[in-house]
């Protein structure tokens, strides 16, 4: 169980140009879902915090203009990555909790994204 | 504020055992989670500790001291998949369930 799903797992895209991640919960129901980036050799960094049927909550730091996040139902969340220059090329990755399951996050695979 | 220290590298032998200690310091302690990472990779599960004490499962242990602010992960018979990056990371809660996780452990297993 609480298996967490990740769309696409590569993206190569030019600059200037957006990009969509989705996120999915594939065997249960996440009120919240979490956005991290991770850049190589570094540590997972929060980005947002996602909750169905309301604005997402953003870490210090992030531009909310620029990683759009829509959390429509209780298994999906996007990340839009809008105007994507090279800088935002990183491995991002979700996670969602399951309800029955406490706080344990469960992650998708990642999306790298590489912005030329 | 939060602050999470790990080693950064270890290295072990195969069929050898290995403990990687981790430090936290947050505003804010629902509970330690650790989680794996291989290579590009995402993270797995692997324990979550709310009270003090040992969680044994399987081959991997882990430990907190909330007192102290101190846990460790101890592996055993280590495997060459056992290569990987462990991260120690602190649930927050605060509603929304935040995790804010450390740099991880570089361990390599080998031969």
């Amino acid at each position: 169980g609480a298996v967490v799903s990740q769309h696409p797992s590569w993206v190569i895209c030019k600059s200037g140009t957006s990009v969509k991640i989705e996120c999915r919960s594939l065997d249960f129901q996440a009120t919240t879902m979490f956005w991290y980036r991770q850049f190589p050799k570094q540590s997972l960094m929060l980005m947002a915090t996602s909750n169905e049927g309301s604005k997402a909550t953003y870490e210090q730091g992030v531009e909310k203009d620029k990683f759009l996040i829509n959390h429509a139902s209780l298994t999906l969340s996007t990340l839009t990555v809008t105007s994507a220059h090279p800088e935002d090329s990183s491995f991002y990755i979700c996670s969602a909790t399951d309800p029955g399951g406490g706080e344990t996050q469960y992650f998708g695979p990642g999306t790298r994204l590489l912005v030329l | 504020g939060q602050n999470i220290d790990q080693p950064t590298e270890m290295t072990a032998t195969e069929g050898a055992i290995v403990q990687i200690n981790c430090t936290y310091q947050t505003s804010g302690f629902n509970g330690l989670f650790w989680y794996q990472q291989h290579a590009g990779e995402a993270p797995t599960f692997l324990s979550y500790n709310v009270l003090d004490g040992l969680e044994e499962k399987g081959r991997f242990s882990s430990f907190l001291s909330r007192s102290k602010g101190y846990s460790y992960l101890l592996l055993k018979e280590l495997q060459m998949k056992d290569s990987a990056s462990y991260l120690c990371a602190v649930g927050r809660g605060g509603g929304y369930q935040k995790v804010t996780f450390g740099t991880g452990t570089k361990l390599q297993v080998i031969p």
